[in-house]
């Protein structure tokens, strides 16, 4: 099946830091990945869809001068949060879709990272 | 807008007995996706059967099955023969499509089920 890897899986950053999280599409190509925030214990809330070579689309609610996403590639996208403060401590989790699956379009999803802000 | 409600924060189920977990949800599409999702203690999440909305017949994958019911906008899960491995949170997600084409997924709050040895 298709596979999908998040780097880091855990990185703990200084309040006012900016810390970058990768999600690659291993073995296809994603033109629509998506971005959620898993808080413990909780449900995954969508944070944007990202598609590539263009603007992501950021939920309400959600800035995106803070939670910048970049997807330049079919197998890339990024999600860089900004002046981290201890309240972005969460549980970050990327998804894509392939795009030859076009009967199913399920998503597949990363293995997340967990970002702590001290 | 589109809600997604699983009533059981929790369920507990003896080894090898069989498990129902409940979802409803509120929509006015008429064709749309539903999907289990589990979340075992690694987080990563694993797709564990999907449903398409105007198929009638409920979906199958080996120990796990739905009860989908369309009008009372309702989609179970039955987990048979349960397995220790089977403990994990369990989400229940609606997929729809938006204006611009897009896929968009609800969760939601899940059930983290306990499999009793």
């Amino acid at each position: 099946g298709a596979v999908v890897s998040q780097h880091p899986s855990w990185v703990i950053c200084k309040s006012g830091t900016s810390v970058k999280i990768e999600c690659r599409s291993l073995d296809f190509q994603a033109t629509t990945m998506f971005w959620y925030r898993q808080f413990p214990k909780q449900s995954l809330m969508l944070m944007a869809t990202s598609n590539e070579g263009s603007k992501a689309t950021y939920e309400q609610g959600v800035e995106k001068d803070k939670f910048l996403i970049n997807h330049a590639s079919l197998t890339l996208s990024t999600l860089t949060v900004t002046s981290a403060h201890p309240e972005d401590s969460s549980f970050y989790i990327c998804s894509a879709r392939d795009t030859r699956l076009a009967g199913y379009n399920e998503q597949f999803f990363g293995p997340g990272t967990r970002l702590t802000v001290l | 807008a589109q809600t997604v409600t699983q009533s059981q924060p929790e369920m507990s189920v003896q080894e090898a007995e069989t498990v129902t977990l409940s979802c409803t949800y509120d929509t006015s599409e008429s064709d749309y996706y539903l999907f289990w999702y589990k979340q075992p203690p690694s987080r990563q999440m694993i797709l564990v059967i999907r449903q398409e909305a105007y198929k009638q017949q409920n979906a199958t994958e080996n120990r796990f099955s739905v009860n989908f019911q369309k009008a009372a906008k309702s989609f179970s899960l039955k987990i048979s023969d349960s397995q220790l491995g089977d403990a994990a949170m369990y989400f229940c997600a609606y997929r729809r499509v938006t204006l611009t084409g897009t896929y968009k997924y609800i969760f939601g709050t899940g059930t983290r089920l306990k499999v009793l040895a």
